[in-house]
């Protein structure tokens, strides 16, 4: 079974600051791997995934992800935050053959003016 | 634009009382899925739908189950609330491409 680890349970930075977040994943098989974010309040909405072919995955709202298998790793960046992005993010990652979704425990990002 | 809607944003229940939490997707998608929201926990699958009337248990089904009578509505039912059932939960859709679409959540408080 497929397993997400997000180490880091918060993370503090500074508004134009850059921004990694970073996600591993367990999988025997190729991966389908997502970045969602949660805004207070709200529901959960993709920023990103990755199927197959590139390895850097440009998302919404200027967010970009790298897949490394060989790091078994697909870490969230973005070059310089702003206030809005301060949110939860969550990594997940659903098997080739498989639709279910496992979802990391989430970060917690703040943004410091 | 794609949308999938809970019944409610928010729910106060007592021990003891069955509660329904009704999820609609308007995409035409064939999987729905039902979780929970913990702090620190992220999210847990419950149970999970591949077609109408068909179901399968998640990670966490225990004191939950559903129904699924259209393909457009998902119903998440607790036979006998509990206060360790307490949480939000969050409906999804997906179709062929895996990618999930949530609705805004449901907070339960169970007193």
């Amino acid at each position: 079974a497929q397993s997400v680890t997000q180490p880091d349970i918060h993370i503090t930075v500074s508004e134009g600051a850059s921004l990694e977040l970073r996600c591993n994943y367990s999988y025997g098989a190729t991966p389908y791997l997502f970045w969602y974010v949660q805004s207070p309040g709200q529901g959960l909405q993709l920023l990103l995934k990755y199927f197959s072919g590139d390895t850097l995955v440009q998302g919404i709202k200027g967010f970009e992800a790298e897949f490394k298998r060989s790091q078994s790793s697909f870490n969230l960046r973005k070059p310089s935050v702003h206030w809005s992005d301060a949110a939860e993010y969550f990594c997940a990652v659903v098997g080739s053959n498989d639709y279910k979704l496992s979802f990391g425990a989430g970060t917690t990002v703040t943004v410091r003016a | 634009d794609v949308k999938v809607t809970q019944s409610s944003r928010y729910l106060v229940k007592r021990t003891g009382e069955k509660v329904f939490l009704e999820c609609v997707q308007d995409m035409d998608h064939e999987n729905m899925f039902w979780y929970r929201q913990d702090p620190g926990l992220g999210l847990r699958l419950i149970y999970f739908s591949y077609d109408v009337k068909m179901k399968e248990k998640g990670d966490i089904p225990e004191g939950y189950s559903v129904s699924r009578e259209k393909k457009e509505r998902f119903s998440l039912i607790l036979e006998s609330a509990s206060t360790n059932q307490t949480s939000m939960y969050l409906c999804a859709s997906s179709g062929q491409d895996d990618e999930q679409y949530f609705g805004p959540g449901t907070r339960l408080t169970v007193t």
